[in-house]
């Protein structure tokens, strides 16, 4: 099984910085590495598939990057309606895996 | 416009049987594969089960393999969840889950929550 392991497992951020979010998994995946937003009590969005491939409605200001092992989630200029738990997720093999979540809260 | 309404939770004693539903919408079902991801009560995500499109080819966590069974109709546009042998860590919010092409999931139900208890 891999395993995805995201830092930091929490970051307070004001308004407008820019956070940085790592997911590193326990072998190589190629850019089979997915990145979602989880607001409370909502069902989870995707916002970049394939390591760094923006969607279309999702805000410019998401960005990912990486390939192999190692992968980053960047949200550049943080607004108040970024506040929520983000998850890496890889679909290289079976089972197919979750990071354990990075909740950003903003100050 | 794409939908997942799953359906069939509830409370489940420990070893028994519950059945979700997933009715689908919006898109051309039998050409994409569908998951269930659950997600247990202030925990992170978990993915449980995936089947193809076409329904011949199935996967499963291994914490549920030989418990659960996932099939679909593509007649109906419904995923379903057969649990079976429930275990309290088997309470969760379940997720139904398009998978886009690339292994991601696109578009997310609401979900239907499962409490095992006695």
């Amino acid at each position: 099984e891999i395993v995805l392991t995201q830092s930091p497992d929490f970051q307070s951020v004001t308004p407008k910085e820019k956070v940085t979010i790592t997911c590193r998994a326990s072998q190589s995946i190629g850019s089979s590495l997915h990145w979602y937003q989880q607001k409370p009590h909502q069902s989870p969005k995707l916002l970049i598939k394939y390591a760094s491939q923006s969607l279309s409605g999702v805000s410019s200001r998401f960005s990912g990057s990486g390939s192999g092992t190692d992968f980053t989630l960047t949200i550049n200029s943080l607004e108040a309606e970024d506040a929520a738990t983000y998850y890496c997720h890889q679909s290289s093999s079976i089972p197919r895996t979750f990071g354990q979540g990075t909740k950003v809260e903003i100050k | 416009e794409v939908q997942l309404l799953e359906s069939g939770g509830g409370l489940g004693q420990p070893g028994g049987s519950l059945r979700l539903s997933c009715a689908a919408s919006g898109f051309s079902f039998s050409s994409y594969a569908m998951s269930w991801v659950r997600q247990a009560p202030g925990k992170g995500l978990e993915w449980v089960s995936g089947i193809s499109g076409s329904g011949g080819s199935t996967d499963y966590a291994d914490n549920v393999r030989g418990r659960f069974t996932i099939s679909r109709d593509n007649l109906n546009n419904t995923v379903y969840l057969q649990m079976s042998s429930l275990r309290a860590e088997d309470t969760a919010l379940y997720y139904c889950v398009k998978d886009s092409f690339s292994g991601s999931g696109d578009y997310w139900g609401q979900g239907t929550l499962v409490i095992v208890s006695s």
